[in-house]
């Protein structure tokens, strides 16, 4: 079946340190794919997303290029800040579907 | 323009007891979905709903259920409350359209304890 997998964490960098989240997927067809973030004690907000291959979703200066040779999506940001700490979920939605599927959650924790 | 609203936010149940959870969708949005999510099992789709019909359904039991009406607003409810019950549940509202460009905004969730 379809499914998302994602690197385990939790993660704990310094403030202005590189992230990078691995995420790869297994689907039937081309899914779209997606970054969600979860802050403490809130829902999922949607980061970024890539609807086909070789796109690059990119919002808030994180970055995930869908890559369909390797199938990933791989979450990136250059220089984190504290506020960045969260939970963050990788995901697909396929094109005739309504539910999404999505890994396990990474925890990122920032530290100043 | 508000955000997908759920009540309550929080709940204590015990063993045996029902619950009943509520979502009120972003305005204008005819789909509800519901997700659980649980540190063991991270999040799961529950059910979907579009103009109050089930559209799609998860691998859950029988005893979660849910129900949208004419307003869009919908409810999942849980019989025979069971100790693995407890999680965050939560709900996402979107237009209602299929693939990548109907996006899902969720809900702040449901933090349900069972006892």
């Amino acid at each position: 079946g379809d499914s998302v997998t994602q690197m385990e964490g939790p993660v704990t960098l310094s403030e202005e340190a590189f992230l990078t989240i691995n995420c790869t997927y297994t689907a039937t067809g081309y899914p779209s794919l997606f970054w969600y973030v979860q802050y403490p004690g809130e829902g999922l907000q949607l980061l970024l997303k890539a609807t086909k291959a070789d796109d690059k979703g990119s919002n808030k200066g994180f970055e995930a290029t869908y890559r369909k040779e390797t199938t990933s999506f791989h979450l990136e940001k250059g220089s984190v800040q504290v506020s960045d700490s969260a939970v963050y979920f990788c995901a697909l939605l396929l094109s005739n579907d309504y539910k999404l599927s999505f890994g396990a959650g990474t925890t990122v924790t920032v530290r100043a | 323009k508000a955000g997908v609203t759920q009540t309550p936010r929080y709940l204590i149940k015990t063993r045996g007891q029902q619950v009943t959870l509520s979502c009120s969708p972003i305005s204008g949005h005819r789909s509800v979905s519901w997700y659980q999510q649980t540190p063991g099992q991270g999040l799961q789709f529950l059910f979907e709903y579009f103009s109050e019909t089930q559209r799609n359904k998860g691998n859950f039991p029988g005893r979660f259920s849910g129900r949208q009406f004419s307003n869009s607003r919908s409810e999942m409810n849980v019989s025979t409350l069971e100790l693995g019950d407890s999680a965050l549940y939560l709900c996402a509202s979107s237009l209602g359209g299929v693939g990548p460009y109907n996006e899902q905004f969720f809900g702040p969730g449901t933090r349900l304890t069972v006892l």
